[in-house]
């Protein structure tokens, strides 16, 4: 079945760490993103990539690193320097940037103790 | 910069009554998503929205947009336990011909349903 993967579902860090959330798709989309949710609000776009070996800032992208060097993978890092990282983390792709309908992963939580 | 507004935030329905909720947008827009999300789950597409004047149905629930208003809603018939969930509202802003268009997401809203 065709879907977007995203892992680890639960994760803990503790401060000063970097951690790296890993969202892969087999739909053959184009295009990926980042959104970030806290709780009672709505999503906040991170990043996004429209290609391979290319990729923009959203609007909160401060602390947060990505890389697109295929397709089907677009990884996100939330490092030290990202303030308040604990927050629930979607990942979602789309055939082009915003065209059609956006799929969903199943989210990763992250959790900083 | 496109604001996407929704109301109520929180909303407690009676089964079997009808509700409408709303999601506003501050700026020119050619489409709307709906979302649903169960608590600690992901999001579920429910409507897409293109043209002004559209009209989606599945099940319970019903979307319009009106692009002149900048107003879509959602209407639930004869509400169920089922449907309560936080349902978002999305929108598409054309930034510059579209090269840079971008998607907004409203703040949700939050539905109960009690017996």
């Amino acid at each position: 079945d065709g879907g977007i993967t995203q892992s680890p579902k639960y994760l803990f860090r503790k401060e000063g760490q970097n951690v790296t959330l890993s969202c892969e798709q087999n739909l053959n989309h184009d295009a990926m993103y980042w959104y970030r949710q806290d709780p009672g609000q709505g999503l906040r776009l991170i990043y996004y990539s429209q290609i391979v070996n290319d990729f923009q800032k959203g609007d909160i992208a401060e602390g947060y690193s990505v890389s697109r060097e295929k397709k089907e993978s677009f990884p996100l890092t939330v490092t030290s320097a990202q303030k308040n990282p604990t927050a629930f983390y979607l990942c979602a792709s789309s055939t082009g940037r915003w065209s059609g309908e956006l799929f969903f992963g199943e989210g990763s939580r992250l959790t900083v103790l | 910069e496109l604001k996407v507004e929704q109301n109520p935030l929180f909303l407690s329905m009676q089964e079997g009554k009808n509700y409408t909720i709303y999601c506003n947008y501050s700026t020119t827009s050619d489409r709307l998503y709906w979302y649903r999300q169960d608590p600690g789950k992901s999001l579920e597409s429910l409507f897409v929205l293109l043209s002004n004047g559209a009209v989606k149905q599945e099940g319970r629930l019903m979307a319009s947009l009106d692009t002149k208003a900048r107003l879509s809603t959602l209407h639930i018939t004869a509400a169920v336990h089922d449907l309560s969930a936080t349902y978002f509202c999305a929108v598409v802003e054309v930034v510059d011909a579209g090269a840079n268009s971008k998607l907004t997401f409203g703040k949700g809203i939050t539905l109960s349903v009690r017996p």
